[in-house]
Order: structure tokens, then sequence, then C-alpha cells
């Protein structure tokens, strides 16, 4: 498999301000990012795919603006909370696809960090 | 779009037997079917996966059989062991240009090894 790492695992910000997360992908290039939002004993509900280089596209009911997004590398994505409400408090997620090095795995393999645990207060 | 549907929600099983989980997915082009394990407050753990061109894959205890007629895919985990215990997740999506496709997931299973 791939290692793909989170940071941080837990952040605990006030209301109004703004928290950046980020997903690295350590020994392969992620072409392709993703971010998932999970409710606790609930699935994953992707938020946005970005592929490097590109604009983030959102999925249907995500606020772009609130929920910023940026892979400007092929091992480098983050995703950046504004105005952060109560309401924004969950569980988020990166995973990446993409090649390896060595070409180990297929680019259909989707490999996830670690989760951010994001409280608003 | 793609729906993937996934039963049982919960699933308690005794230590050493086996356990089942199915899904079902309703778009006719998926062709890659991964299974995820995720530890409380941590992120999914790849640990198996089918492509459409395979009906059956296995990894030790861990096997994923696929029925592209049926539309619907199983992951089957024999001798199981308390470490087990765990949400389950299933995922389909396509193929597609630099891996873009997204997964669509299943609702997930708590399975439970019971000592």
């Amino acid at each position: 498999g791939a290692v793909v790492s989170q940071h941080p695992s837990r952040v605990i910000c006030k209301s109004g301000t703004s928290v950046k997360i980020e997903c690295r992908s350590l020994d392969f290039q992620a072409t392709t990012m993703f971010w998932y939002r999970q409710f606790p004993k609930q699935s994953l509900m992707l938020m946005a795919t970005s592929n490097e280089g590109s604009k983030a596209t959102y999925e249907q009911g995500v606020e772009k603006d609130k929920f910023l997004i940026n892979h400007a590398s092929l091992t480098l994505s983050t995703l950046t909370v504004t105005s952060a409400h109560p309401e924004d408090s969950s569980f988020y997620i990166c995973s990446a696809r993409g090649f390896s090095y060595g070409g180990n795995f297929m680019n259909t393999e989707a490999f996830f960090g670690q989760g951010t645990r994001l409280t608003v207060v | 779009g793609e729906n993937v549907e996934q039963h049982p929600s919960t699933l308690s099983v005794q230590e050493g037997d086996s356990a089942v989980i199915k899904c079902t997915y309703s778009d006719s082009a998926s062709n890659y079917f991964p299974w995820y394990k995720q530890e409380l407050g941590k992120g999914p753990q790849l640990i198996i996966d089918i492509r459409s061109n395979v009906g059956e894959k296995k990894d030790q205890r861990i096997a994923v059989t696929l029925n592209k007629t049926a539309k619907h895919f199983s992951l089957h985990i024999t001798e199981t062991q308390p470490e087990d215990s765990a949400v389950y997740f299933c995922a389909a999506s396509r193929g597609g240009v630099q891996g873009a496709q997204k997964l669509v997931f299943g609702q997930g299973t708590r399975l439970t090894i019971n000592p």
C-alpha cells in the first residue's frame, strides 16, 4: 500500500476563525485527492475532488467558499475551513489516488489519511 | 449516479466464526470494488479490493466475491479474531483518467467479534 499523512489529527478552534488541514502522500504521487466529511456512526460523505494543478470539483451542497481546497503539488493538498461555526464540527478525512514510483499499485486504489477531528467552540 | 447499499448495518459473531457483509451497486459501468476497515477515530484502511474482470479474490482470512450480473459483491472474513472488530465499508467506482472517478460508499457495517 501507500501512506497518506493527514495533520492535525485533532483541532479545536473558536467560532469565526479558519482552520487548515493538510494531507500529504508520503511515498507516491497523488494525482487526485478527495476530501470527505464523516458524522458519527455514518458513512463518508464526499465533499470535493481535486486534481493536481486544477480547481477542485465540489459535490452538490458543499460551499466552495467555505471549504477551500488547494492541490498545488503531487504530494500535498489542503482543506481550509473558513469562518468556522459549531455545525462545521466533524471528522474530516482525505484520500489520495495516484502512481507509486515503483508502479506497485494501480491508480484506482485510494488510500486514506488518519482523519482530523475538528471541534468548533 | 451510482448507489451502493450495504447490509447488515451491525453484525455480531463469535470469535473463530465467519462473518459475511454484502453490498449491491446500481451502476453497471462500475468496475472497481474496494473494502475498507475503519477503527474508531481513524481513517479507513484498504483491506482488499476486486476488479470487474475477476470473480473472487482472497488474502489470508479475507476474501471478496463479485457477481457482475447481479451487481453485488461480498466480504468474507474467516476465523474471526477480536481485532477484526471495526466498521467495514464497501465502495464502488468506475475507472477513469488518472483515477479521478470517485468512490461511492456503502452505509457501513459495525462488526463485533465476541470472545
